[in-house]
């Protein structure tokens, strides 16, 4: 069964604390993603990456880095913590069109659920 | 500037009725329309896809309708039943590579 499992399901952190978020899939996916869920909002598109060690700005980067050292791992990285980074943050992971039996699935983790005090 | 716009944000429907949401988008390179469904405490996942090729697409209860011309799409949920409440997101990808998702609807269906 293949899965994007995000580590962490229930976050509390403080203002002005360092988080990550991990984001782990099994499926050899080359392009993987952090959104970010707000009720009104729909999905958002924090950072995504095509490939190892690469990462492209989403929608709404400001407060939020990535890495990706690895293909199947991408991570979420809040340098320091802020009350509106509260949110449902959701990891997803694809294959490109132009390799490998492509159905355009985008493939979601579960969601970590992070509060900020 | 939302790529993918999407009506109603909330939904109620009486058992066996139809739901129906509508999506609208701009962007004519977009060459793959989803709709994911999620419950709460879950990611989404995948319900139905269409390209723009084709004007419909049907798997069991769930219908998705494509007007290329008026760039809009919809998603028909016949005899919706209790177990169909969740959020639901139409989307628009360009190949696989960038994914536009609507700000989702929450749909009720009342026994």
């Amino acid at each position: 069964d293949v899965k994007v499992t995000q580590s962490s399901r229930y976050l509390v952190k403080r203002t002005g604390e360092k988080v990550f978020l991990e984001c782990v899939q099994d499926m050899d996916h080359e392009n993987m993603f952090w959104y970010r869920q707000d009720p009104g909002l729909g999905l958002r598109l924090i950072y995504f990456s095509y490939d190892v060690k690469m990462k492209e700005k989403g929608d709404i980067p400001e407060g939020y880095s990535v890495s990706r050292e690895k293909k199947e791992r991408f991570s979420l990285i809040l340098e320091s913590a802020s009350t509106n980074q509260t949110s449902m943050y959701l990891c997803a992971s694809t294959s490109p069109a132009t390799s490998g039996p492509n159905t355009g699935e985008l493939f979601f983790g579960e969601g970590s659920r992070l509060t900020v005090l | 500037q939302q790529q993918v716009k999407q009506s109603p944000q909330s939904l109620i429907v009486q058992k066996g009725g139809i739901s129906i949401i509508n999506c609208a988008y701009e962007n004519t390179a977009f060459d793959y329309f989803p709709w994911y469904q999620q419950f709460p405490g879950k990611g989404p996942a995948l319900l139905i896809a269409i390209r723009p090729d084709v004007s419909e697409k049907k798997e069991g209860r769930f219908t998705i309708s494509f007007n290329k011309s008026a760039k809009q799409f919809s998603l028909h949920i016949m005899d919706s039943q209790p177990g169909d409440s969740a959020t639901y997101f139409c989307a628009a990808s360009i190949f696989g590579n960038q994914f536009y998702f609507g700000t989702g609807t929450s749909l009720t269906v009342i026994p």
